[in-house]
């Protein structure tokens, strides 16, 4: 099983700011990796496929970067509604596998 | 518009058996992969199973190998999710997701499935 690991697990950053998430993966994935904003009470949603490609409707300040074992996702300025739960997501093997997630709350 | 609706959760005690549902809409459900995800109250995402489009190939965490199985029907739009011997651990929410080259590219609200004596 491969597996992700989320850091840092708290981001504390103002609005306005950029906000960096790393994942790193225990194997390579090439660049089968996705990420998903989760805010609460709310289902996840596709941000990033494929590293680096963002999803239908997703704002051009979300980033994608990194192949291999490494990857991050970049929050270009933040907005208020950016505040949220974040995870990646490896679709390089089976099963599926998850990171444990980056909080970016409000400072 | 792609809506995916959960239905099926409820509170049931350990050993028990719940059938969860996942009705679709808004797209060709039988041209999809399609996914059970579930989030453990204050916790992260763990993808349970998941079927091909055809239904001919279905896949599973270890966690649930064995007690779980996932189906379709393609003729109703719905996705299935059989759960059995439920434990404790099992408690979740269980998200049906639709799969886009095993991304999950849309996603129910959920349904609550609580194991508790």
């Amino acid at each position: 099983e491969i597996v992700l690991t989320q850091s840092p697990a708290t981001l504390s950053l103002s609005p306005g700011e950029r906000a960096t998430l790393s994942c790193r993966a225990s194997q390579s994935v090439g660049d089968y990796l996705a990420w998903y904003q989760q805010k609460p009470g709310q289902a996840p949603r596709l941000l990033i496929y494929d590293a680096s490609n963002r999803a239908s409707g997703i704002p051009a300040r979300f980033s994608g970067s990194g192949s291999g074992t490494d990857f991050t996702l970049t929050i270009s300025s933040l907005e208020p509604e950016d505040f949220a739960v974040y995870y990646c997501q490896q679709r390089s093997n089976w099963p599926l596998t998850f990171g444990g997630g980056t909080k970016v709350e409000i400072k | 518009e792609v809506q995916l609706l959960e239905s099926g959760g409820g509170l049931v005690q350990p050993g028990g058996s719940l059938r969860l549902s996942c009705v679709t809409s808004g797209f060709t459900f039988s041209t999809y992969a399609m996914s059970w995800v579930r989030q453990a109250p204050g916790k992260g995402l763990e993808w349970v199973s998941s079927i091909t489009a055809t239904g001919g190939t279905t896949y599973y965490a270890d966690s649930v190998k064995g007690r779980v199985t996932i189906s379709r029907d393609n003729s109703k739009n719905t996705l299935y999710l059989q759960t059995n011997s439920l434990r404790v651990e099992d408690t979740a929410i269980y998200f049906c997701a639709k799969e886009k080259q095993r991304n999950f590219d849309y996603w129910g609200q959920g349904t609550l499935v609580t194991v508790s004596s």
